[in-house]
């Protein structure tokens, strides 16, 4: 199947500081991505759906400048926590989907955020 | 896009057939029933999927109710592998991306040696 990159895997960062995901789609150009966060022993919550070229929609309650994501090529969307606390230590999780017409999302393998 | 209610946990022995359902009562036609797996700590993975007909594919076997309000998946031979959450989500079929995947509870699914 399809890979999806996505990095760092673990990033240790200080309160107030920020930090920047990358999420890749190796094998295949991706017009549309997807950012998760995933709380211990809780499932999946969709942050906001990236479009190449375009600005990201955002789900209730998840806010936009904290959240910054950036979707400049069609391989390449970024997730950064600007100005992160403690409560924003979870699992980052992307998706990507063949804009080709395929129909299943392939994900990528997560990243840990510890906010100290 | 329709709830889905699944069993919070379930075991099954290594080496039978795990068999996980789902219900989807409010499923409309034209949304696809999907199945992913999450192991601890890693990203879902895309097992299978299916609109009306049954489906089988080298990982797992999908079997969907003739009306639609539910479906099963089968894993034929679990094994300790298989150990993870199952997500059984539905989504409005499109040919562009604007659908999106919305994750219920799951169920976690534990073989036993």
């Amino acid at each position: 199947g399809a890979v999806v990159s996505q990095h760092p895997s673990r990033v240790i960062c200080k309160s107030g500081t920020s930090v920047k995901i990358e999420c890749r789609s190796l094998d295949f150009q991706a017009t549309t991505m997807f950012w998760y966060r995933q709380f211990p022993k809780q499932s999946l919550m969709l942050m906001a759906t990236s479009n190449e070229g375009s600005k990201a929609t955002y789900e209730q309650g998840v806010e936009k400048d904290k959240f910054l994501i950036n979707h400049a090529s069609l391989t390449l969307s970024t997730l950064t926590v600007t100005s992160a606390h403690p409560e924003d230590s979870s699992f980052y999780i992307c998706s990507a989907r063949d804009g080709r017409g395929g129909t299943e999302a392939f994900f990528g393998q997560g990243t840990r955020l510890t906010v100290v | 896009d329709a709830k889905t209610t699944q069993p919070p946990s379930m075991d099954c022995a290594e080496g039978r057939a795990a068999n996980l359902p789902c219900n989807h009562s409010t499923i409309s036609g034209n949304e696809y029933v999907y199945w992913y797996r999450q192991i601890h700590s890693q990203g879902p993975q895309y097992i299978i999927h299916g609109l009306k007909n049954n489906e089988t594919n080298e990982m797992a076997s999908l079997i969907i109710t003739e009306d639609r309000k539910s479906s099963t998946l089968i894993l034929p031979h679990a094994t300790l592998r298989d150990t993870a959450v199952y997500y059984c989500i539905v989504r409005v079929a499109a040919m562009d991306s604007s659908y999106k995947l919305i994750f219920g509870s799951g169920t976690r699914l534990l073989v036993r040696p």
